[in-house]
């Protein structure tokens, strides 16, 4: 049974507007939380980070917003742009990740149109 | 930071054959994990050193893996006796762990497994 689950395969949005993806939880452990970006051919990328202590996150155009009730995150990315073209994971880990081994969405694919 | 290098890129072997992927992590990192990444799906973690001591491997897919780190630097990943369901992307990563604060894991580009 997927613990991380992003419902959506694949997002499309216009250059210089919001990305908005989403990821969902079951596993209530889980305290700490990250986004990846992969290109084809690389490994994912390490993105921004949350921990379970906190509601949001920023690091330039990228805010993670976490809702513990809801068992919901999503990663916002204002402005897009074409170079944001890629797959976003979602991933999530218990003791504030510590140990990192974490455990992935099945992400989803962002496609920004200039 | 010269990253984590994984080599070979690409390997292709044939069904019941052996192979091994080497992971060369970033210098100053002191753990190491190996994960899996199939068609479609998220990487999968399979199991993690800090320095040599290999500190969980229950999530190794069956015992026909097995993976070392003999001096606690680079780290290898066995797989005996392949099957096509073997065929993956075997991706390594790394990160330091310690009293200076923790860094998020950085994966490198992975060895892509083709099991004929």
């Amino acid at each position: 049974d997927q613990q991380v689950k992003q419902n959506s395969p694949s997002l499309s949005v216009q250059e210089g507007r919001i990305s908005i993806l989403n990821c969902d939880y079951t596993n209530s452990m889980f305290d700490y939380f990250l986004w990846y970006k992969k290109y084809p051919a690389e490994g994912p990328t390490f993105l921004i980070s949350i921990s379970s202590i906190k509601d949001k996150n920023e690091d330039g155009r990228f805010t993670v917003f976490l809702n513990k009730s809801a068992k919901h995150l999503s990663l916002h990315i204002v402005p897009s742009q074409p170079g944001d073209s890629a797959v976003y994971f979602c991933a999530a880990s218990v003791y504030g990740g510590s140990q990192g081994n974490l455990i992935f969405g099945k992400g989803t694919k962002l496609s920004v149109k200039p | 930071d010269t990253g984590v290098s994984q080599n070979p890129r690409h390997k292709i072997t044939k069904r019941g054959q052996n192979v091994t992927f080497r992971c060369d992590p970033i210098s100053e990192h002191n753990r190491l994990y190996w994960y899996r990444q199939t068609l479609g799906q998220g990487p999968e973690f399979l199991t993690y050193f800090q320095n040599e001591a290999q500190l969980e491997k229950s999530r190794l897919l069956s015992d026909r893996f097995s993976a070392e780190r003999p001096k606690g630097s680079f780290s290898t990943l066995e797989i005996q006796r392949t099957e096509q369901g073997d065929s993956a992307m075997y991706l390594c990563a790394s990160r330091r762990v310690g009293t200076g604060g923790n860094s998020p894991l950085h994966f490198g580009n992975g060895t892509r497994l083709t099991v004929t």
